[in-house]
């Protein structure tokens, strides 16, 4: 089975820290994305990455940026964290490049508080 | 840009009642379809899917979902649905253009089922 983790599931963090939100998958997939989960808006693209040290934004970048220094783990990075960032942050991995035919893979999820 | 439409943001049911999720996508080349599961407290898993072949598609746990390339949809139903059903679902379309092929997720259903 493929599995995806993610190093916290809850977390909480004040405004202008930064914040870090690990992702692991076990698989060998080649490509590895960010989602946020809001109520209402479904799951947005924050960023991919289909290679090690390489990366795309998605269609929300804005405030994250990301790194993959290791084909099994894909970090976001918060700069400075913002009340409007509290949401659910979703990793998801595949081989094929943005799915295609291929299914995601999902992790359990990290849901941020930033107060 | 791709969108997806999910217009039953929530839906009430009771146990043995008839599910049929409305979505509609708009892109008008070929695609790729999901539909993506949450089960409260569990990752977001894949339901089924369609990328060729024969419209009606045959999930697991009974699902199943028809494409309708005239309509532009790809509504997911089960003829009788259990409160184990009571979940969040997921249309997701990935558009077939050239280049890194990202999923969009359209806004979810929530699905209570009363027993």
């Amino acid at each position: 089975d493929v599995k995806v983790t993610q190093s916290s599931r809850y977390l909480v963090k004040r405004t202008g820290e930064k914040v870090f939100l690990e992702c692991v998958q076990d698989m060998d997939h080649e490509n590895m994305f960010w989602y946020r989960q809001d109520p209402g808006l479904g799951l947005r693209l924050i960023y991919f990455s289909y290679d090690v040290k390489m990366k795309e934004k998605g269609d929300i970048p804005e405030g994250y940026s990301v790194s993959r220094e290791k084909k099994e783990r894909f970090s976001l990075i918060l700069e400075s964290a913002s009340t409007n960032q509290t949401s659910m942050y979703l990793c998801a991995s595949t081989t094929q490049p943005g799915g295609g035919t291929d299914t995601q893979y999902f992790g359990p999820g990290t849901r941020l508080t930033v107060l | 840009a791709q969108s997806v439409s999910q217009h039953n943001h929530h839906v009430i049911l009771s146990e043995a009642a008839s599910l049929e999720l409305g979505c509609n996508y708009s892109y008008g080349g070929t695609v790729n379809l999901f539909w993506y599961v949450q089960y409260p407290g569990q990752h977001l898993q894949l339901l089924l899917k369609y990328f060729s072949g024969d419209p009606l598609v045959k999930g697991i746990k009974g699902f199943e979902a028809e494409f309708i390339k005239s309509k532009f949809s790809f509504n997911l139903r089960k003829p009788s649905v259990q409160w184990s059903d009571t979940a969040e679902y997921f249309c997701a379309v990935n558009a077939m253009n050239t280049g890194f092929q990202k999923l969009v997720f359209g806004t979810g259903t929530r699905l209570l089922v009363s027993p």
